[in-house]
């Protein structure tokens, strides 16, 4: 089964910042990959999926690229509003993996 | 609007078993493929199970194959997952999720929690 890894595991960044988190596959997926926003206590969310495809409804701030096993989630000014954990999953076959996810928080 | 409505978790004694349900109405259910994903407390996702718009196609997990069935009526609108031989490690928010680019609607989601 193809494995999806997640860095960091947690980050903490001030409000205005830039911040980047990666997934990796294990093997390649095309662009079949998802990003998730959970906020505490809340319902994930879908960001982006086809790996760059901005959900309806999401801010602009967000984006998400690469293609095959790396893939990126990009916050470019980060919002107290943004505080969530973050999940990626692939979703061309079963297993439909997520990542671990990756907790971010304003420092 | 879109709605996904999971139902029937609550407590189980280990090796019992519990029927969740997931209600949808908003859009036409019997054309999307669908999807159950837990999550333990304190925990991250974990998708369960998955299966097709006709029922064709249905995968599992392999930590719940052989415990779990997923099902579906598309006439009356809804998902299914029959639990059986529950763990401890069962214990989680169970969601059901659309299966569109991922997952692009998800209920509130239901607990179990399977403790003696």
């Amino acid at each position: 089964d193809i494995q999806m890894t997640q860095s960091p595991s947690s980050l903490s960044a001030s409000v205005g910042d830039r911040v980047t988190i990666t997934c990796r596959a294990s093997q390649g997926i095309s662009n079949y990959l998802a990003w998730y926003q959970q906020k505490p206590g809340k319902v994930p969310k879908l960001l982006i999926y086809a790996a760059s495809t901005l959900q309806s409804g999401v801010p602009s701030r967000f984006s998400g690229s690469g293609s095959g096993t790396d893939f990126t989630l990009t916050i470019s000014s980060l919002q107290p509003e943004d505080v969530a954990t973050y999940y990626c999953q692939k979703y061309n076959s079963a297993p439909k993996t997520f990542g671990q996810g990756t907790k971010v928080e304003i420092k | 609007e879109v709605q996904l409505v999971e139902s029937g978790g609550g407590l189980v004694k280990p090796g019992g078993s519990l029927r969740l349900s997931c209600a949808a109405s908003g859009f036409t259910f019997s054309s999307y493929s669908m999807n159950w994903v837990r999550q333990a407390p304190g925990k991250g996702l974990e998708w369960v199970s998955s299966i097709s718009s006709s029922s064709s196609y249905i995968y599992y997990a392999d930590s719940v194959k052989g415990r779990f069935t997923i099902s579906r009526d598309n006439a009356k609108n809804s998902l299914y997952l029959q639990m059986n031989s529950l763990r401890a490690e069962d214990t989680a928010v169970y969601y059901c999720a659309r299966d569109d680019q991922g997952g692009d609607y998800w209920g509130q989601g239901t607990l179990v929690t399977v403790s003696s």
